[in-house]
């Protein structure tokens, strides 16, 4: 069955660094996304992507972060310079179409650990 | 805002009890109410899409259903491999491609 990876599995950074996130979407999906979820907290959507544009992002998704489709198979997440806030499970999903029976399909998660 | 309650917090039964979880909503017009159960340190796993009130769907030992206002996870004699985070989403007209989860039900199925 067709899945989402991510990588890395867990990092952990200094407070100000700058983090990477990686991910490699579902072959033939068009619609990628990020959520976080901070540890015993809900699922949070970050940002959404489509057609080498954000198509959609939130109130936590501000100048720190950015996102970036390199290539045809990768879909990163940047934070420019962490906070001990931006400690969180960070999820990325990827979606063959936005209409009608949209299922995200979610990776197993970066875990980011900011000291 | 599109706001998703789910309870309760956490559920504890014994392998063969049956039960429901809860998910309430106040959307902006629903475009779809997703079910996904998620494990320890993993991410969530699709289950169920739901459109419509009236709607039901069924796998295994899972039900979804859904009113104007909740929808229920029924789970029909439960095996300790069910013990998981249920998680709750909405997608509404305010958010064109978003989901809003709920923070979700911790079941725990004891043998």
């Amino acid at each position: 069955e067709p899945e989402v990876t991510q990588t890395p599995s867990h990092q952990v950074t200094q407070m100000g660094q700058e983090v990477i996130l990686r991910c490699v979407p579902i072959s033939n999906h068009l619609y990628f996304y990020w959520y976080r979820q901070i540890l015993g907290q809900k699922v949070e959507f970050l940002v959404s992507f489509y057609n080498n544009e954000i198509s959609e992002k939130s109130e936590i998704f501000d100048d720190q972060f950015s996102v970036e489709r390199p290539d045809g198979s990768n879909f990163t997440l940047k934070i420019r310079s962490t906070k001990l806030e931006d400690s969180a499970m960070y999820f990325c999903a990827s979606s063959g179409r936005v209409s009608g029976a949209n299922v995200l399909t979610f990776g197993a998660g970066s875990r980011l650990t900011v000291l | 805002e599109d706001q998703v309650t789910q309870s309760p917090e956490a559920l504890r039964l014994q392998e063969g009890e049956s039960s429901s979880l809860n998910c309430s909503y106040t959307v902006s017009g629903l475009r779809g109410l997703f079910w996904y159960r998620q494990d320890p340190g993993k991410g969530p796993e699709f289950l169920f899409t739901l459109y419509s009130a009236g709607e039901e769907k069924e796998k295994e030992r899972l039900k979804a259903t859904l009113t104007k206002k909740e929808s229920f996870l029924h789970i029909t004699a439960p095996k300790p491999e069910d013990s998981a985070t249920y998680l709750c989403a909405v997608r509404s007209n305010s958010g064109y491609s978003t989901l809003t989860f709920g923070k979700g039900t911790m079941l725990l199925v004891s043998p």
